[in-house]
């Protein structure tokens, strides 16, 4: 296992056209996020899955925006009719989550698909 | 609402220097803080959190609540340190999970 993996890497497309990302995390994790990072900030949280669950999603997840983990293995994130504002990267972390209170795991990044819309 | 300050953008030092990246938290209950390091052309990783008391490459951060503070520090720095360096919030013990970060710090270690 190389650790969360993320394709496409780099993807540019015009404004109104649909995209999707995937993403593949480390294989025994349940837990899997969705971040944003735009230019001069940090990561910003979208949504996160426990397995297939969609348990929470931020109000910068717009109505454009729906990511899915059909199988609580990969995920995928998409976003109808971009917009310029949606250039970003997109990252992808998971973890391992085991329920116990007060325990937490390392959050693993994958590298990340950075979008331009033009 | 939760929040991570870092207040420098930048930050840059000369090999074998101190130096210390702020971080500085909004929350009322109790946080779980984390750095995470970015080197040219990797992924982010973790480098540290306050619940390990740990020190890695050098590094160590000290959880200060009544500062509501974090900061990061090391004695002698490393060319090898340069890179960008983020503080994170997440809401101990908290169902979601998810963390909060700064806006990043970056390090530049001059030879």
């Amino acid at each position: 296992d190389t650790g969360v993996s993320q394709d496409p890497r780099h993807k540019i497309t015009k404004r109104g056209q649909n995209v999707t990302f995937r993403c593949d995390p480390i294989s025994e994790h349940n837990r899997l996020y969705w971040y944003r990072q735009t230019l001069g900030q940090g990561p910003e949280f979208l949504t996160y899955f426990q397995n297939e669950a969609q348990l929470e999603k931020s109000r910068l997840l717009s109505d454009r925006f729906s990511a899915e983990r059909p199988k609580g293995s990969f995920s995928t994130l998409e976003i109808q009719r971009t917009e310029q504002g949606d250039s970003a990267m997109y990252l992808c972390a998971s973890s391992f989550d085991s329920g116990l209170a007060g325990v937490s795991y390392e959050q693993y990044f994958g590298p990340g698909t950075r979008l331009t819309v033009t | 609402a939760q929040r991570v300050t870092q207040p420098e953008k930048l930050l840059s030092v000369f090999k074998g220097a101190p130096v210390e990246l702020k971080c500085n938290y909004s929350y009322s209950g109790s946080p779980e803080l984390f750095w995470y390091v970015q080197y040219s052309r990797q992924r982010l990783q973790l480098l540290l959190r306050h619940i390990s008391r740990e020190s890695i490459k050098g590094f160590t951060a000290d959880l200060n609540k009544g500062e509501t503070s974090f900061h990061l520090k090391k004695p002698f720095a490393q060319e090898e340190d340069s890179a960008m360096y983020y503080c994170a919030l997440r809401l101990y013990g908290g169902s979601q999970g998810n963390l909060i970060f700064g806006k990043g710090t970056k390090l530049s270690v001059k030879p």
